[in-house]
């Protein structure tokens, strides 16, 4: 089946530096990418869809300018968190569909834990 | 606000049992309802689905029941196993202007299996 590569799966980083988490479709193309953001104990909160090729679309409330998406190519998309800071810490998730598969099957990769210290 | 809504927050149920997880939804646009069961520390895994003309829908030990004049449909895991023991999040889609399916997650039912 489709299978999400996320990378790293977890990261402990000083505040006011950045981390560029990555996520990988490794067996299908996917020209769409979600990120996640899930809280301890929490639902998982969508910030944003990253597009191939095209500027990412962000949920409302969430900082473009913090949250820097990008999606190079048909396999992978980058979320870099900028400027980190310790409400920043959280469990980040993306997610990408298998157009060709025809079905709705969203596989989520395995999320990465970001701690600021 | 909270466009899925789930319940119970948490579960406990006898090795054997059934455990049954139920939701509910505002939009009546949604078109595609799908459970996902997520390990601490993992990504959530898609479990099961159900599309709102159907009733039920049964894969496995694993049963959707949807009832869509009352909007509201449940998960009910038949002789639920320790390895069951995990957090389940219903959740809701919706096709979005640039033709993908958006989905929103109902708060998770954290489901304990004792032996």
């Amino acid at each position: 089946g489709a299978v999400v590569s996320q990378h790293p799966s977890w990261v402990i980083c000083k505040s006011g530096t950045s981390v560029k988490i990555e996520c990988r479709s490794l067996d299908f193309q996917a020209t769409t990418m979600f990120w996640y953001r899930q809280f301890p104990k929490q639902s998982l909160m969508l910030m944003a869809t990253s597009n191939e090729g095209s500027k990412a679309t962000y949920e409302q409330g969430v900082e473009k300018d913090k949250f820097l998406i990008n999606h190079a190519s048909l396999t992978l998309s980058t979320l870099t968190v900028t400027s980190a800071h310790p409400e920043d810490s959280s469990f980040y998730i993306c997610s990408a569909r298998d157009t060709a598969s025809g079905a709705f099957g969203y596989t989520f990769g395995s999320g990465t834990r970001l701690t600021v210290v | 606000q909270q466009q899925v809504k789930q319940s119970p927050q948490s579960l406990i149920v006898q090795k054997g049992g059934i455990s049954i997880i139920n939701c509910a939804y505002e939009n009546t646009a949604f078109d595609y309802f799908p459970w996902y069961q997520q390990f601490p520390g993992k990504g959530p895994a898609l479990l099961i689905a159900i599309r709102p003309d159907v009733s039920e829908k049964k894969e496995g030990r694993f049963t959707i029941s949807f009832n869509k004049s009352a909007k509201q449909f449940s998960l009910h895991i038949m002789d639920s196993q320790p390895g069951d023991s995990a957090t389940y999040f219903c959740a809701a889609s919706i096709k979005g202007s640039g033709g993908y399916q958006k989905v929103t997650f109902g708060t998770g039912t954290k489901l304990q299996v004792i032996p």
